[in-house]
């Protein structure tokens, strides 16, 4: 199975400030049809999971724009661009280009 | 509005059976791959079955295969997950989430959850 590793563990913010969450894979998440299927998931505390991007940088509907995602092959990034208090919880990372589908052990994300 | 409403979870002995439901509305649902993702208490998420829109293609995660049956109900637009011989490792929230994202997009809309306590 492809590993997922996320870091850090937890990631301490400052509102306002910007922050980075890294996501790498075992394996190349390019596949033979030229896409690469990296998605990324937020959870908030009692919430479940919203889909932030798909496809590696392709951001969800109602997603706001402070969020971006970035990478290829094995390395992957999902950055905020100013924190603000509604992003606190847990993001994943997920791929879907090996079976079977495996996610990241999750970020997560409080304010300072 | 795409809404996805599990039930059915509940407290139940190792070794023990709990049917899992998935109330779809909002959208076709027989058009779509459908799928449960677990998370258990200080872990991560975890992929563990899908169907096909047909449902004549299930998938299971090496965890539960052989244990859990994946089904789906076109006609009441309701998804299932039959879990059989219970261990406490299947202590989780279970979610169901539209979409199958194996080389696709998927895992757009995702219910509330529904707890599932292994515990003697």
């Amino acid at each position: 199975d492809v590993v997922m590793t996320q870091s850090p563990l937890s990631l301490p913010v400052t509102l306002g400030q910007p922050a980075s969450i890294s996501c790498r894979s075992s394996q190349s998440l390019l596949y033979s049809d030229g896409d690469t299927y990296l998605n990324w998931f937020h959870q908030r505390p009692g919430q479940s999971p919203r889909r932030l991007i798909y496809n590696v940088s392709n951001r969800d509907s109602g997603v706001p724009d402070r969020f971006s995602g970035s990478g290829s092959g094995t390395d992957f990034t999902l950055k905020i661009s100013r924190v603000e208090a509604e992003d606190v919880g847990v993001y994943y990372c997920m791929q879907g280009t090996h079976w079977p589908l495996t996610f990241g052990g999750g970020t997560k994300v409080e304010i300072k | 509005e795409m809404q996805l409403l599990e039930s059915g979870g509940g407290l139940v002995q190792p070794g023990g059976s709990l049917r899992l439901s998935c109330a779809a509305s909002g959208f076709t649902f027989r058009s779509h791959a459908m799928s449960w993702v677990r998370l258990a208490p200080g872990k991560g998420l975890e992929w563990v079955s899908s169907i096909s829109g047909s449902g004549g293609n299930t998938y299971y995660a090496d965890s539960v295969k052989g244990r859990f049956t994946i089904s789906r109900d076109n006609s009441k637009d309701t998804l299932y997950l039959q879990m059989n011989s219970l261990r406490g490792d299947d202590t989780a929230i279970y979610y169901c989430a539209k979409g199958f994202p194996l080389r696709v997009a998927g895992f757009d809309y995702w219910g509330q959850g529904t707890l599932v306590t292994v515990s003697s």
